[in-house]
């Protein structure tokens, strides 16, 4: 089993759907980060969260610690969404935030107009 | 401010070869992290280095090494290429130090293809 799962794989929607995207993880953390990544490779870190929520124009990030889960919502979805959406978590080691990122598999979400 | 540049964007080998890949993290930031991405088995991580130190390093052969320069510029090496070696190779940069929690800001990374 990997140690951070992401649902759904692949997901459609139209122009101006709620999206959400789930990540859930096994090991102790000290952050959890959502990352877009577009055709052709390049990253964009969107969100770094240790505890509650986040919000960056229509993206929503939130984290619950005890449950080890984490959810990012994208409200009013437009075309310029589609990208493949990765669930990262950087691992608990010894107390401190040494440890290396690990990654679910990503979705990849098309939007349609 | 500029971003974390790699270099260099594409690269074709031949099996056997060895390669050497270029990170230039932004300026200010000590940590440089690399991590391999394939269409099997996703992103994984492969090193981190902090201050000229490697901080941690994830399961991948002793094929591939690192290290870091007094600027914080990186690079990593791969030796006796194999096929399976073909990849999106991704470095990241942070400010993060010991007791800091910093984001990750991602260079465009080289697809190395192996022939």
């Amino acid at each position: 089993k990997n140690e951070v799962e992401q649902s759904p794989q692949n997901l459609t929607a139209q122009e101006g759907e709620f999206i959400t995207i789930n990540c859930s993880y096994s090991v102790g953390i000290s952050a959890l980060h959502w990352l877009q990544q577009h055709p052709g490779g390049g990253i964009v870190s969107l969100f770094m969260l240790s505890s509650g929520k986040k919000k960056h124009g229509r993206l929503i990030a939130t984290i619950n610690i005890q449950e080890k889960h984490s959810s990012l919502h994208i409200t009013a979805s437009h075309p310029r969404d589609s990208a493949v959406y990765i669930c990262a978590v950087k691992r608990l080691v010894n107390g401190g935030s040494q440890g290396n990122l690990i990654f679910g598999k990503g979705t990849k979400l098309s939007v349609k107009p | 401010k500029a971003g974390v540049t790699q270099t260099p964007r594409y690269l074709i080998k031949t099996r056997g070869q060895q390669v050497t890949l270029s990170c230039s993290p932004i300026s200010g930031h000590r940590s440089v992290s690399w991590y391999q991405q394939t269409p099997g088995q996703g992103l994984q991580f492969l090193f981190e280095y902090f201050s000229e130190t490697q901080r941690n390093k994830g399961n991948f052969p002793g094929r591939f090494s690192g290290r870091q320069f007094s600027n914080s510029r990186s690079e990593m090496n791969v030796s006796t290429l194999e096929l399976g070696d073909s990849a999106l190779y991704l470095c990241a940069s942070s400010l993060e130090g010991v007791g800091r929690r910093g984001g990750y800001t991602f260079g465009s990374g080289t697809r190395l293809t192996v022939v």
